[in-house]
């Protein structure tokens, strides 16, 4: 069945570590993004890209960055964690036609 | 710009009293409008996609529908398992948002036994 995969599901790391979460896709979408939310509150674009070797910033400034190496492969890094980046992390793509299908999330909490 | 204000922010509802929600919108030639649900901790799960004026989409006690100016999701005798947070977005066919979703804040629906 095709999907969109995000792990870890659940992060815990100290300030200052390295981090990189990772998305897979298996539907050959173009298309993938990444939005950050935190509880109750709305979802914030913050990457996305078109396709291999695309990528472009959001709305929201992130120190995150990202790359698109593989079409079905969109991970997101952070040299160094701060707890400020404790956040729900979320994984999208869409084919041109219809909307977004999300992953998961990653729950990251930086102590 | 092209924007989506939902309302209301939350809204309350015993098991098997129906309302609606609305989705507002200004975008520059409507490509989608979408519609989805979110429950806590986890991914929003696609609902619906309505792409002109006058359709109507349903699935169980869910029914949306779509104006030049804003969509309703209509929800019939919920049951306390449609306590979710609902999102709209829209997808313009043109200008800055570069065909990417424009996601509202959404509604926080909460149904009470």
């Amino acid at each position: 069945e095709a999907d969109i995969y995000q792990t870890p599901r659940y992060l815990v790391i100290g300030t200052g570590k390295k981090i990189t979460l990772e998305c897979s896709q298996t539907m050959g979408h173009d298309k993938m993004y990444w939005y950050q939310q935190d509880p109750g509150m709305e979802l914030h674009l913050i990457h996305y890209s078109y396709g291999v070797n695309s990528t472009e910033k959001g709305d929201l400034s992130s120190e995150s960055t990202v790359s698109r190496i593989r079409t079905e492969h969109f991970p997101l890094t952070l040299e160094s964690a701060r707890p400020s980046h404790t956040s729900q992390y979320l994984c999208a793509s869409s084919d041109y036609r219809d909307g977004y299908t999300f992953g998961s999330g990653t729950r990251l909490t930086v102590v | 710009e092209d924007q989506v204000t939902q309302s209301p922010e939350a809204l309350r509802l015993q098991e098997g009293e129906s309302s609606s929600l609305n989705c507002s919108y200004t975008v520059s030639g409507l490509r989608g409008l979408f519609w989805y649900r979110q429950d806590p901790g986890k991914g929003p799960e696609f609902l619906f996609t309505l792409y002109s004026a006058g359709e109507e989409k349903e699935k169980e006690r869910l029914k949306a529908t779509l104006t030049k100016k804003e969509s309703f999701l209509h929800i019939t005798a919920p049951k306390p398992e449609d306590s979710a947070t609902y999102l709209c977005a829209v997808q313009g066919e043109y200008g800055g948002s570069q065909g990417n979703l424009i996601f509202g804040k959404g509604t926080k629906l909460s149904v009470k036994p």
